[in-house]
């Protein structure tokens, strides 16, 4: 069964940890994406990878970081100097003509 | 840089009541427009790529238009199953980052 995975669906963080979410994919794609959705704003780009063991920042990096050792898999660490981490993170693939999305992490910072 | 609007933020339809959603967007050269729909707490859906003005997609109730400063996401006699939030997203020649917009959020009432 070909898509995308994100572990875990919701997570919870005590302010001063750092946490990592997890997506997967099997759909052979080399571009991977983060985001980041917040209620009254549209999905904001936070770090983006072409290739393997390269990545770019997108608009909102600060107090985010990636790695890209694999072609399938793409996580992002939320560490404590981000601010405001409270939100919805989206993972998504893509070639040139269309983006996919996995299901989301719900992240709250208690 | 590439800025999408999407309107209205919100509608809401009686069933068979059809309707347009209007997407404007700026972009220095578009390799492609995107339309994905979108459930509370679920990543987005991928419904249309448009790649050129004059060009048109349909999937069931749902048509998709393109010109060279918007793009309209028709619904054809909508049920209430069609209530979500629907994005609009604009991808510009020789870069990977797509740019979202907020979404307009339809309501379909029985």
């Amino acid at each position: 069964d070909g898509g995308i995975t994100q572990s875990p669906k919701y997570l919870f963080r005590k302010e001063g940890q750092n946490v990592t979410l997890s997506c997967e994919q099997n759909l052979n794609h080399d571009a991977m994406y983060w985001y980041r959705q917040d209620p009254g704003q549209g999905l904001r780009l936070i770090y983006y990878s072409q290739i393997v063991n390269d990545f770019q920042k997108g608009d909102i990096a600060e107090g985010y970081s990636v790695s890209r050792e694999k072609k399938e898999s793409f996580p992002l660490t939320v560490t404590s100097a981000q601010k405001n981490p409270t939100a919805f993170y989206l993972c998504a693939t893509g070639g040139y003509n269309e983006q996919f999305f996995g299901p989301g992490t719900r992240l709250t910072v208690l | 840089e590439d800025q999408v609007t999407q309107s209205p933020e919100a509608l809401r339809l009686q069933e068979g009541e059809s309707s347009s959603l209007n997407c404007s967007y700026t972009v220095s050269g578009l390799r492609g427009l995107f339309w994905y729909r979108q459930d509370p707490g679920k990543g987005p859906e991928f419904l249309f790529t448009l790649y050129s003005a004059g060009e048109e997609k349909e999937k069931e109730r749902l048509k998709a238009t393109l010109t060279k400063k918007e793009s309209f996401l028709h619904i054809t006699a909508p049920k209430p199953e069609d209530s979500a939030t629907y994005l609009c997203a604009v991808q510009g020649e020789g870069y990977q980052k797509v740019t979202f917009g907020i979404g307009t959020k339809l309501q379909v009432i029985p």
